[in-house]
Formats: C-alpha cells, structure tokens, sequence
C-alpha cells in the first residue's frame, strides 16, 4: 500500500516530556501538511512543506513546535514541553502541485496524543 | 474564528433515503469547497470537491452544491448505504486546494 503513513499511531507522554512524530507522504508527492484535530472538532491546519521548504505555518504552532522535511520526503513534527492542551489527533496529509495546480490531499492515520 | 461551520452535529437516515449535509462560510474569499469522510481510527478521505465558478457538482450518488450568495454549500447523498455511516467534513480553500479549513463535522448514521 502506497498510502500516508504515520508513526507512531498512539503516544501517551508526561507533561513537559519532548515527543516525535513521523509521516511518510505517499512517495511522488511533493506537498506534505499537519493538522491537529480535537475532540468534536474538524482538523485545524499546523504548518505544510513544498518539497523540503516550509512555507506557512499556523499561529496554533506555538514555539514549542517544530517541523522539517528534510530532503523533501518524509516529515517530522516535534512537540517540546508538552502540556495537556497538546493531547489531540495529529494528521499528515499529502499532494501533488503540479504547474500551479494541487491535487487532492491524501489523510494518513494520525497519531492519538494523549499528555498525562 | 471558525470560519467553516456545520451546525449538525449529527444525522440518522434511512437507508435508501436522501441525506443531506448543510455547510456554511463566513470567508467569501473562499474559492475551492471540499468535502470528506471519515471512519473511526482512519484519516480522512476525500469525497468531493466544487470550485466557486460552479454551483454543482456530481459523482455517482455524491452531488455538491454551492450557493454563493448564501455562503452555504450542501452535499446530497442518494441513495444512503449503510457503508455511508461515517462522519462528514466540509472543508474549504482560500486558492485551489492548499491548506483547508473545516468544519466540525457531521455524524451520519444510515439505519436499515
């Protein structure tokens, strides 16, 4: 399966503990996006990657937040300090811009935070 | 600010029967309107989309329409099957595709 994936699926973590999280985009897409999602809430948009560039990044991404792709393939999202509030669904989605043209966004699985 | 809204938390149809999911915006700046689906421990996954310059848009049982003047959009779905059973998102683009914004979501039950 060629899909997004994301690892781990589930991490439950002490508060002010430092977390990791990984995505893999599906392999020809050069657009890589996080999204965090709440409890009763749609996926609120973290920050996306062109390639290995950063290009926006959302006021919800505190300096405690930090994301790379470095060599414009895989993705990951690092959480310093981590607080309670941080525990939620962390998604990666991918796609393809082509010649000012993007293609649907793919979703992987998320990864479950839960801060103790 | 919200900027995408579904006001329905939630919706029970019968199978074989028309469901119908309402959307509003707040942002008419809004050119690309999305919707997903989304089971249980999985990622969403993309339904269908419609760009401004349409007002429907059609795929098989799916059909999305928009409505501009009202910065509303709603997605049909006919007939219902229990596969359908899952929660719907709405979502929308600033510029052709890009990063989303949603809508909190709708849970839709299809009952035989």
């Amino acid at each position: 399966d060629t899909g997004v994936s994301q690892d781990p699926r589930h991490k439950i973590t002490k508060r002010g503990q430092n977390v990791t999280f990984r995505c893999d985009p599906i392999s020809e897409h050069n657009r890589l996006y996080w999204y965090r999602q709440t409890l009763g809430q749609g996926p609120e948009f973290l920050t996306y990657f062109q390639n290995e560039a950063q290009l926006e990044k959302s006021r919800l991404l505190s300096d405690r937040f930090s994301a790379e792709r470095p060599k414009g393939s895989f993705s990951t999202l690092e959480i310093q300090r981590t607080e309670q509030g941080d525990s939620a669904m962390y998604l990666c989605a991918s796609s393809l811009e082509l010649m000012g043209a993007e293609y649907e966004q793919y979703f992987g699985p998320g990864t479950r935070l839960t801060v103790t | 600010d919200q900027q995408v809204k579904q006001n329905s938390p939630s919706l029970s149809v019968q199978e074989g029967r028309i469901s119908i999911l309402n959307c509003d915006y707040t942002n008419s700046m809004f050119d690309y309107f999305l919707w997903y689906k989304k089971y249980p421990a999985e990622g969403p996954t993309f339904l269908i989309s419609i760009s401004s310059i349409k007002d429907k848009n059609e795929d098989g049982r799916f059909t999305v329409f928009l409505n501009k003047s009202a910065k509303h959009l709603s997605l049909h779905i006919v007939p219902s099957q229990p596969g359908d059973s899952a929660v719907y998102f709405c979502a929308a683009s600033l510029y052709s595709w890009g990063k989303l914004q949603f809508g909190a979501g709708t849970q839709v039950v299809v009952t035989p």
